[in-house]
């Protein structure tokens, strides 16, 4: 089973400015992942797929890169909506597995 | 326009079995090219996968919870089923039904709004 590690578990940020997210798989995944934008009330969104192709509709300072073992999930220009926990997830192997998410929060 | 609908009773006692339904519309199972699955997030905690079918039959259950979970098909209402039987309070979560990835190689691009679903006496 692939675990895969997020850090850091919760990252304060201004709104404006940049945030950086990271994901770890425990083996390599290759360029299969996925990452998802969780509000609370609402079902996760996925915002980006292939490691890094952002889905439909999903805003340009939403970048993503990364293969095989290490990948990043970056948004610029923070929004007060932006504000959500992120999860990543691998669909190389089954289990497909999630990392156990960041919270991205208002400094 | 794809939308998946999860049903069920929100509360199940402990040591029965807890039965929800993906009603999905827009797209027939019998004829995709996806997968179709059940994620859960327990209060508090993160997302988990809990497994994923293709119509053909082929099903894949997250190891943890494979002696107790069972997803079927219908094909003629359009709609799959998870069933967890033995249930005790850890399966207290939302229950969210998604459409997985192409031939099982993709992200879950389609979920439902998800089912609540407490574990209590």
């Amino acid at each position: 089973e692939i675990v895969m590690t997020q850090s850091p578990a919760t990252l304060s940020v201004s709104p404006g400015d940049r945030a950086t997210l990271s994901c770890r798989a425990s083996q390599s995944v290759s360029s299969n992942l996925a990452w998802y934008q969780h509000k609370p009330g609402q079902a996760p969104r996925l915002l980006i797929y292939g490691a890094s192709s952002r889905d439909t509709g999903i805003p340009a300072r939403f970048s993503a890169s990364g293969s095989g073992t290490e990948f990043t999930l970056t948004i610029t220009s923070l929004l007060s909506e932006d504000f959500a926990v992120y999860y990543c997830q691998q669909y190389t192997n089954w289990p497909h597995s999630f990392g156990q998410g960041t919270k991205l929060e208002i400094q | 326009q794809l939308q998946l609908q999860e049903a069920g009773p929100g509360l199940v006692k402990p040591s029965e079995t807890l039965s929800l339904t993906c009603n999905v519309s827009g797209e027939s199972i019998r004829d995709s090219d996806y997968y179709w699955g059940w994620i859960r997030q327990p209060p508090g905690k993160g997302l988990e996968w809990i497994g994923s079918f293709f119509h053909d039959g082929t099903t894949y259950y997250n190891p943890s919870l494979k002696s107790r979970v069972t997803i079927s098909i219908d094909t003629s209402k359009n709609h799959f089923s998870l069933k967890l039987t033995s249930v005790t309070a850890a399966d207290t979560a939302m229950y969210y039904c998604v459409r997985d990835g192409y031939y099982g190689s993709g992200p879950f691009d389609f979920w439902g709004q998800g089912s609540l679903v407490s574990v209590s006496s």
